[in-house]
């Protein structure tokens, strides 16, 4: 089957650095992606990664390994507004989202 | 604003009773998606639309239907619902005729059924 594995809940610090960790066993890939969905609202689109390496962008960053199936997303310079659930996604081989159940990102001041 | 407007943005239905929630988009996507989101589980897709006047089927289609006359609108309808149904129900789209993995979603819908 297919399956998006990711942690629950994290916990850091405002101004901190933290890394959120995504591995993944899909049907084929073709890009894995990464939402932001704060409580009560809508995910939106934060990053796309369809070849090896870092792509970064703002306080923001995303790195993907095809060979291992990993991929993590970073952010620097916690901000409070951060707080939030971040969602990994893998398009398999039926260009379909497949989608992890969400890293709860809790920020404390 | 542009967008993709959901509602009801909230509802309690009764099991058995018939329920359509309605999704309808400004942007010109082509691709329209309902995914459902439970607590502890991936968005799941429910059913999809390439284009307007095709559907298909996601990976939780049972117990529901959709339909895709024009490029805007996209309503999901639950015939007769169950109380498995309860979910937020969110409704996307995204440019071109496929699903190229950058969705914009509505704010959702968020249906209990008793």
């Amino acid at each position: 089957g297919q399956n998006i594995d990711q942690p629950t809940e994290m916990t850091a610090t405002e101004g901190a650095i933290v890394q959120i960790n995504c591995t993944y066993q899909t049907s084929g890939f073709n890009g894995l992606f990464w939402y932001q969905q704060h409580a009560g609202e809508a995910p939106t689109f934060l990053s796309y990664n369809v070849l090896d390496g870092l792509e970064e962008k703002g306080r923001f960053s995303s790195f993907l390994s095809r060979s291992k199936g990993y991929s993590y997303l970073l952010l620097k310079e916690l901000q409070m507004k951060d707080s939030a659930s971040y969602l990994c996604a893998v398009m398999d081989s039926n260009y379909q989202l497949i989608w992890g159940a969400g890293t709860k990102l809790i920020i404390k001041p | 604003i542009a967008g993709i407007t959901q509602a009801p943005t909230s509802q309690i239905l009764a099991a058995g009773r018939r329920m359509t929630l309605r999704c309808t988009q400004d942007m010109r996507h082509n691709a329209m998606y309902w995914y459902r989101q439970d607590l502890g589980l991936g968005l799941r897709l429910i059913h999809y639309s390439n284009t307007a006047g095709t559907t298909g089927k996601g990976e939780v289609p049972d117990g529901y239907s959709v339909s895709r006359a024009n490029t805007d609108d996209f309503p999901l309808t639950l015939a007769s619902a169950v109380p498995s149904q309860t979910s937020v129900y969110f409704c996307a789209s995204s440019p071109g005729t496929g699903n190229t993995g950058e969705l914009f979603f509505g704010e959702g819908s968020r249906l209990t059924v008793l």
